[in-house]
């Protein structure tokens, strides 16, 4: 089955303690993204892969971190996390964002609250 | 820049209302629109989408068209379900990096 997973689905966590969270698809995609969703603010992105070791900030990257070592991985990192970072947080894959009507999928999503 | 706006929420309906969520943007070239679904508990979803001018998306019954003149792709189904109820997204593409989402718009359907 064509998916993108995310671990954990639920994380709580206290602030500064490194956290990761991982992103993975199975349809051999070259885009890959990291959204935050956070009420009345929509979804907004962090960060964003065009392909393996290709990188680059999207809206909100203050506070993360990403790495594409493999093309159907792409960790979220926290390096010190923060409360305004609680939010729920999806991952995207497509084939190509460029020609413009890729559909991208998502992953369930990650709940994270920051204490 | 380039922006989405949709409709405020939340919308809550009866079963078998018509529905519209309106959705208009802003972009400097010819976007791609969508819209995605996002059931509770759940990822988005592609719901529909419309490549270029007087295209029109559909799917489950929903429907929307790419309008050039007013910039706009307005959601709409002719009768609701309570099963239809969930968050809808308004998203444009214009060959860059990212979809540019709305806000979203919460809808609930009513038995």
């Amino acid at each position: 089955e064509a998916q993108v997973t995310q671990n954990p689905r639920y994380l709580i966590t206290v602030t500064g303690k490194k956290l990761t969270v991982t992103c993975s698809q199975n349809m051999n995609h070259e885009y890959m993204s990291w959204y935050r969703q956070d009420p009345g603010l929509g979804l907004r992105q962090i960060y964003y892969s065009m392909n393996v070791e290709v990188t680059d900030k999207g809206d909100v990257p203050e506070g993360y971190k990403v790495s594409r070592k493999e093309k159907r991985n792409f960790p979220l990192i926290l390096e010190s996390p923060s409360p305004n970072q609680t939010s729920l947080y999806f991952c995207a894959s497509s084939l190509a964002s460029t020609l413009g009507t890729d559909t991208q999928y998502f992953g369930p999503g990650t709940r994270l609250t920051v204490l | 820049g380039n922006s989405v706006t949709q409709m405020e929420g939340p919308v809550t309906l009866s079963e078998e209302a018509f529905l519209t969520i309106n959705c208009t943007y802003t972009a400097t070239g010819y976007p791609s629109l969508f819209w995605y679904v996002q059931y509770p508990g759940e990822g988005l979803q592609l719901l529909l989408k419309a490549t270029k001018a007087d295209d029109k998306g559909s799917n489950k019954g929903f429907e929307a068209t790419y309008r050039k003149e007013t910039t706009s792709f307005h959601l709409e189904k002719g009768s609701v379900q309570v099963s239809d109820s969930a968050v809808y997204f308004c998203a444009l593409d214009l060959r860059s990096e990212k979809l540019v989402f709305g806000k979203g718009t919460k809808l609930t359907v009513n038995p």
